[in-house]
């Protein structure tokens, strides 16, 4: 069954500290993974996809195939950071609106 | 661009009614998919369209039903509404599948609360 979880619903830092968003998955084959994010009366939208491998707004995150993992990652986190983070997959390559979300982590950056 | 656009943005309707909720798709795209997203939970799939046509399909009732018209444009209906269809629903277009670097565009989506 294809499954996404993040285990951690609310992650609270201060300003400047790392920050680390966990999310596994479980999906039989290659599958395609996202991360969303939502700000404050805000839409979804799209942060970053494992196949740009690219760093938006300073976050990063790898596929890791071994451990089922698609870790987001920032070094240092800023107060506009702030926001409901959700991990999602597409089990099926490039049909774009089939997703799987996790539960969503909720990141809060204090000054 | 105005994006994604849905109607209506609240909805209050009583148990065993029904409710149709609209979305516009980003111009261009052809692609709609449905979510239902739950208080404290990550948005769960419902349907996707593609050219008129369903393409995928979650594990909901078949109280749920949808059709996307050929501007692309597109409702959801929920027939016999049960407490627990209270959510938000949102609605996503994307480019069309098979296409590199495919990305859905959400809306703001709509606030169905039953009663």
């Amino acid at each position: 069954a294809q499954r996404v979880t993040q285990p951690e619903k609310l992650l609270s830092v201060f300003k400047g500290a790392p920050v680390e968003l966990k999310c596994n998955y479980s999906y039989s084959g290659s599958p395609e993974l996202f991360w969303y994010v939502q700000y404050s009366r805000q839409r979804l939208q799209l942060l970053l996809r494992h196949i740009s491998r690219e760093s938006i707004k300073g976050f990063t995150a790898d596929l890791n195939k071994g451990e089922t993992s698609f870790h987001l990652k920032k070094p240092f986190a800023q107060e506009e950071d702030s926001a409901m983070y959700y991990c999602a997959l597409n089990g099926i390559y490039n049909q774009g609106g089939k997703l799987i979300f996790g539960q969503g982590t909720e990141l809060s950056v204090k000054p | 661009d105005a994006g994604v656009t849905q109607s209506p943005t609240h909805l209050i309707k009583t148990r065993g009614q029904h409710v149709t909720l609209r979305c516009s798709p980003i111009s261009g795209h052809k692609s709609v998919s449905w979510y239902q997203q739950v208080l404290g939970q990550g948005p769960q799939f419902i349907f996707q369209y593609y050219e008129k046509e369903e393409r995928g399909r979650g594990n909901f009732p078949d109280r749920f039903s949808a059709r996307q018209f050929p501007n692309y444009s597109s409702e959801l209906n929920v027939n016999a509404l049960l407490l627990g269809d209270s959510a938000l629903y949102l609605c996503a277009s994307s480019t069309p599948p098979g296409q590199v670097n495919t990305e859905a565009f959400f809306g703001q989506g709509t606030r169905l609360t039953v009663v």
